[in-house]
């Protein structure tokens, strides 16, 4: 079956734009996270939802981050004012609800955003 | 708040040779252990996994890993690596039952024919 995808794979903004970037998750995966991934870097969360609730904003970097999921299947991460330092890839993975042994995060191709 | 170590940042191994990649974390709680690898150009991919039981997880493509609490450790390792292997690994912890992966900054493997 499909897995996530993500767009657009690049984006080149200048200082001070304003950016989208979509998360389409696995078809009926409730839960979904978004994580940054700086060069050289491991990805660090951002935020969580599940199905339309934004559970856990706690990674967003500033108020400049917004992210939502409006009908709990597709995802759209906004940057607003975007800055330098936001240069990273994007990452978004989908996920079932659970605790048990078969939990696991599946992950996009990531959106490399590129400010400059 | 956790966190993860891996201690190699760049390793080089010839084709046939073993791996051991370093992997610690900083919490005394209950954990959730992962490697995702990431293959040149491709997205991030799980490799294997720990939840509970035997410690010694066996993973795709030959890998392996062992849970050794005692050491906070989750060490992965190949007996014997191909070409195909070059790739970004990441050792992910998840916590006292939350939700959101905690990354080390990845080990990147070259190996090399």
């Amino acid at each position: 079956g499909a897995g996530v995808s993500q767009s657009p794979r690049y984006k080149v903004a200048k200082r001070g734009q304003d950016v989208a970037l979509r998360c389409d998750p696995i078809s009926g995966h409730v839960s979904l996270f978004w994580y940054q991934q700086a060069l050289g870097q491991g990805p660090e969360f951002l935020t969580y939802f599940q199905n339309e609730a934004q559970l856990d904003k706690s990674g967003l970097p500033s108020d400049r981050f917004f992210a939502e999921r409006p009908e709990g299947s597709v995802s759209t991460l906004k940057i607003q004012r975007t800055q330098q330092e936001d240069s990273a890839v994007y990452l978004c993975a989908s996920s079932l609800l659970g605790l048990g042994v078969d939990y696991e995060q599946y992950f996009g191709p990531g959106t490399r955003l590129t400010v400059t | 708040a956790q966190s993860v170590s891996q201690h190699n940042h760049h390793v080089i191994l010839s084709e046939a040779a073993s791996l051991e990649l370093g992997c610690n974390y900083s919490y005394g709680g209950t954990v959730n252990l992962f490697w995702y690898v990431q293959y040149p150009g491709q997205h991030l991919q799980l490799l294997l996994k720990y939840f509970s039981g035997d410690p010694l997880v066996k993973g795709i493509k030959g890998f392996e890993a062992e849970f050794i609490k005692s050491k906070f450790s989750f060490n992965l390792r190949k007996p014997s690596v191909q070409w195909s292997d070059t790739a970004e690994y990441f050792c992910a912890v998840r916590t006292g039952g939350g939700n959101k992966l905690t990354f080390g900054t990845g080990t990147q493997l070259k190996v090399e024919l």
